[in-house]
Order: C-alpha cells, then sequence, then structure tokens
C-alpha cells in the first residue's frame, strides 16, 4: 500500500504557538482524516473532511483540503502542551473503505 | 458512541507461542474491522481487512498463517499470532467501521502492545 507523505516529521514549539502540519497523498480520494495518537495509545479520530470540501474547523483545528496538489494542512491554534502527540493523516485511498496514513508529524508543545 | 476496546491491551509472551488479540466494538454492529502494525516511531500498516462472516483479505507481504483472523460476529474480531517471534513484538491496533449515519469512518481501539521474549 501507498502511505502519503507528512511534513514535518517533528515539530517543536511553545504553548500558545500555531502548528502547521502538511500532508500529501498520491491518487485519487473521496475523502481525508485526521488523527492524533499519544505516546503508546490508540488513535482520537479530529477531522474529515470530503473531497468537495475545502476547509473544516473543529474548535481550535482547522484542516484544508487541495485536491488539485493532493496535499492537506491541519493548524493547531493557540497550542497547549496536552497538544504533544502524534498526529497522522489518513486517505481513503485503499479502496474497499480501506485508511492509507501519512507517516506522521510528531509535535511536542513546550510550556 | 462508535467504541472500540481491545482485550488485552499488552502482553508479553515466549517465542514460539501463540497470542490471541480481541476486538470489539461495544455499541454498534462492525461489518468491517481492520487490523493495523505500528512499530515504535512509525505510522499504523494495514495488515487486514476483515467481514463478519467471510475470509480476511491481507495486505501484501503479510502472511495469513502465521497472523490469524477471524470475524466470527459483528462485534468481535479476533487476531491470533502464531509462533510469534521477537520480530513480531509490536503495537496492535484494530478499527471498526460500519457506524450508523458514520460509515465513512473507522473507530480505533486503544491497541494491544506485543512483546515476544
Amino acid at each position: 500500500s501507498q502511505q502519503g507523505e507528512e511534513d514535518p516529521q517533528a515539530l517543536s514549539i511553545q504553548e500558545g504557538e500555531n502548528a502547521t502540519m502538511n500532508c500529501s497523498y498520491k491518487t485519487s480520494i473521496n475523502n481525508l482524516q485526521w488523527y492524533r495518537q499519544n505516546s503508546g495509545r490508540g488513535l482520537v479520530h479530529l477531522i474529515l473532511i470530503r473531497s468537495n470540501e475545502r476547509e473544516k474547523h473543529s474548535g481550535r483545528l482547522r484542516v484544508t483540503l487541495d485536491t488539485s496538489k493532493k496535499s492537506s494542512s491541519l493548524l493547531i491554534t493557540a497550542s497547549r502542551a496536552a497538544d504533544t502527540a502524534s498526529y497522522f493523516c489518513a486517505t481513503d485511498a485503499g479502496g474497499y473503505n480501506k485508511l492509507i496514513f501519512g507517516a506522521g508529524t510528531r509535535l511536542a508543545v513546550h510550556p | 458512541g462508535a467504541v472500540v476496546s481491545q482485550h488485552p491491551s499488552w502482553v508479553i509472551c515466549k517465542s514460539g507461542t501463540s497470542v490471541k488479540i480481541e476486538c470489539r466494538s461495544l455499541d454498534f454492529q462492525a461489518t468491517t474491522m481492520f487490523w493495523y502494525r505500528q512499530f515504535p516511531k512509525q505510522s499504523l500498516m494495514l495488515m487486514a481487512t476483515s467481514n463478519e462472516g467471510s475470509k480476511a483479505t491481507y495486505e501484501q507481504g503479510v502472511e495469513k498463517d502465521k497472523f490469524l483472523i477471524n470475524h466470527a460476529s459483528l462485534t468481535l474480531s479476533t487476531l491470533t499470532v502464531t509462533s510469534a517471534h521477537p520480530e513480531d513484538s509490536s503495537f496492535y491496533i484494530c478499527s471498526a467501521s460500519g457506524a450508523s449515519g458514520r460509515l465513512d469512518e473507522q473507530f480505533f481501539g486503544p491497541g494491544t502492545r506485543l512483546t515476544v521474549l
């Protein structure tokens, strides 16, 4: 299966700053999802954005999708130490509802 | 709603033994369940897709005789790692889809950490 690319691989910021993570994928999709994973834990679903949507918000999260560039970004505003986690994008490019995950971005938010 | 559990949360076993991991959808009927493996500081890699009552579909490179998957009911799937070896040590995560009104989404279990000595 092909994985998407995410950048940066790691991001270290101070509390209160914004964090932007990017995701690129290779094939057509119906939707793209962002997940958070705390160390050694399962995945928490953050946002699903469909291919006909360009932007979506949920609290401090803002996701954009550019299907022409096959890319998406996740913006976390006013970050908190509790946002420290790994963030993954996943597309349904695998077909049959299968998800293809990006490599992930490890975000560290320092107090 | 749409909660998925896994049991056990962690397991340590000796090389050569078999380990069974359960994945349950607690409040919805999961028409499809997925099994992923995650090595440290890496992403999730899909191992197989299982539909209730039918044989699992394995991803390329995943040995179906080593990773036995059973999806006996709409709320339970099991992954058995047979004759486990240290290289099988990993974090195994299941997910389930089929929740009413949220068919596009997969709901993930908390994961099972397997350590093979």
